[in-house]
């Protein structure tokens, strides 16, 4: 499976600020998503960074909040902005090589913490 | 009606036993099912895929799928310490993936 990486690893932000997220895949990818995983709960879909055109978001999840950009087959950032306490939480990458089989493969993840 | 579900656990099993992880869905028409185990403080990793009826195996671990019933299970056998982790299931129709909450399972020695 494809090598994923994510920066920064963990933040720690101040109400009101924005931090964009990184995400490097080591091959080119179809699919690439971004979720987040709060305190002790699972996974919700934020949305799907489609290459070349706007992201598709999930219902409760809006481009003003969490804009997205994915240039490249390799690349996508997520930007959570004008954070609040609730935002706090992790945010995940995955990514899915092959639609046809449609396994999704996760970065590592980013910590976030909103003060 | 959650689209996932899973029972949350704690599961605790002793060391070589079979742990038995069931997950039931509500979408009718999806297709692809996985199940990821998921360390604490680490992301999802999947170990295993299934897309038809009927059961998978990959070493210790056999995944069952019934499409009629709604119902994905995952069995590990010989279970170790290591294998305590949470277990997600997920479900997958048209790239439209959703997670069940996981299931915390612990193997004592």
């Amino acid at each position: 499976s494809a090598v994923i990486s994510q920066k920064p690893s963990r933040d720690i932000c101040q109400r009101g600020t924005s931090l964009t997220i990184q995400c490097q895949v080591d091959s080119q990818v179809t699919m690439m998503f971004w979720y987040r995983q709060q305190p002790g709960q699972s996974l919700t879909l934020i949305a799907t960074a489609n290459q070349g055109s706007e992201a598709t978001y999930e219902s409760g999840f809006v481009i003003d909040k969490f804009p997205i950009s994915r240039p490249n087959l390799t690349f996508s950032t997520l930007t959570v902005s004008n954070m609040s306490p609730e935002d706090s939480s992790i945010y995940l990458c995955s990514v899915d090589q092959d639609s046809s089989y449609n396994e999704q493969f996760f970065g590592p993840g980013t910590r976030l913490t909103v003060l | 009606q959650k689209e996932v579900e899973q029972n949350s656990g704690p599961l605790s099993v002793p060391e070589g036993a079979i742990a038995s992880l069931n997950c039931t869905y509500s979408d009718r028409v999806s297709q692809s099912f996985f199940w990821y185990r998921q360390y604490s403080g680490k992301s999802p990793e999947l170990i295993m895929s299934i897309y038809s009826n009927g059961d998978k195996e990959d070493g210790r671990f056999t995944a069952q799928l019934n499409k009629a019933s709604q119902y994905v299970s995952l069995l590990i056998r010989d279970s170790q310490p290591s294998d305590s982790a949470t277990y997600l299931c997920a479900v997958n129709h048209s790239n439209d993936m959703r997670f069940g909450a996981g299931t915390r399972l612990t193997v004592k020695p």
